[in-house]
């Protein structure tokens, strides 16, 4: 079985602009999450889609925002982009998501993303 | 004050020791806990899964829970150059999944 793919895998973008990124869960699993990964702050959660709907939603900005399609793929947009998002952002699959305590998550290999 | 703290590293290891790496939590709804471990330009992987206090051995790996003092720990028995990588726990309960900020390991031939 396929694991989860993100594209792409290295993003260089400059200040004020914006960014999409894209995951592909593993097949049969409904929920994606996003995650922010910095040296200073660690694994942080954005938001958790399930079935198209966002289901749960971490302490960022409205400048990120994401959408989950019907084939269980999911995007993550930045907008007005500043230096401070420069980060490792991992998406991570999983069959039910959060509300199952036993469900696990497989992470994919993450987009790094570099503001200048 | 973060909900699960780990300790911070670097932790650098001769081959064949026992390694223990630690996290803290705050957080009572945390029912369910893991270890991951991620290597350099990878994205985390799941290494073990507990919901209950006690050990649970898979191989060389231990990983103990012992929510009264709301403290987990993961065992690495004969480390080898091959765990050299970024452990992070994590935490699941209330609907969210909460890491923690990860302990590099490095284990020296």
């Amino acid at each position: 079985k396929a694991g989860v793919t993100q594209t792409p895998r290295y993003l260089i973008k400059t200040r004020g602009q914006q960014v999409t990124l894209s995951c592909s869960p593993i097949s049969g699993h409904r929920s994606v999450s996003w995650y922010q990964q910095t040296p200073g702050q660690g694994l942080q959660f954005l938001f958790e889609y399930f079935s198209e709907t966002q289901r749960n939603k971490g302490n960022f900005p409205g400048r990120f925002s994401g959408r989950q399609f019907s084939n269980s793929r999911s995007e993550m947009n930045v907008s007005t982009l500043e230096l401070g998002d420069s980060a490792l952002y991992l998406c991570a699959s999983s069959v039910s998501g959060t509300a199952s305590g036993t469900d696990t998550q497989y992470f994919g290999p993450g987009t790094r993303l570099t503001v200048l | 004050q973060k909900e699960v703290e780990q300790d911070p590293g670097p932790l650098s290891v001769p081959e064949g020791a026992i390694v223990s790496l630690n996290c803290t939590y705050s957080n009572s709804a945390f029912q369910y806990f893991m270890w991951y471990r991620q290597y350099s330009r990878k994205g985390p992987e799941l290494l073990m899964y507990t919901y209950s206090s006690g050990n649970k051995e898979d191989g060389r790996f231990t990983a103990q829970v012992d929510k009264s003092s709301k403290y987990i720990s993961l065992f690495i028995r004969d480390s080898q150059p091959s765990d050299s990588a970024t452990y992070l726990c994590a935490m699941k309960g209330a609907g969210k999944s909460t890491f923690g900020d990860g302990t590099t390991l490095t284990v020296k031939p």
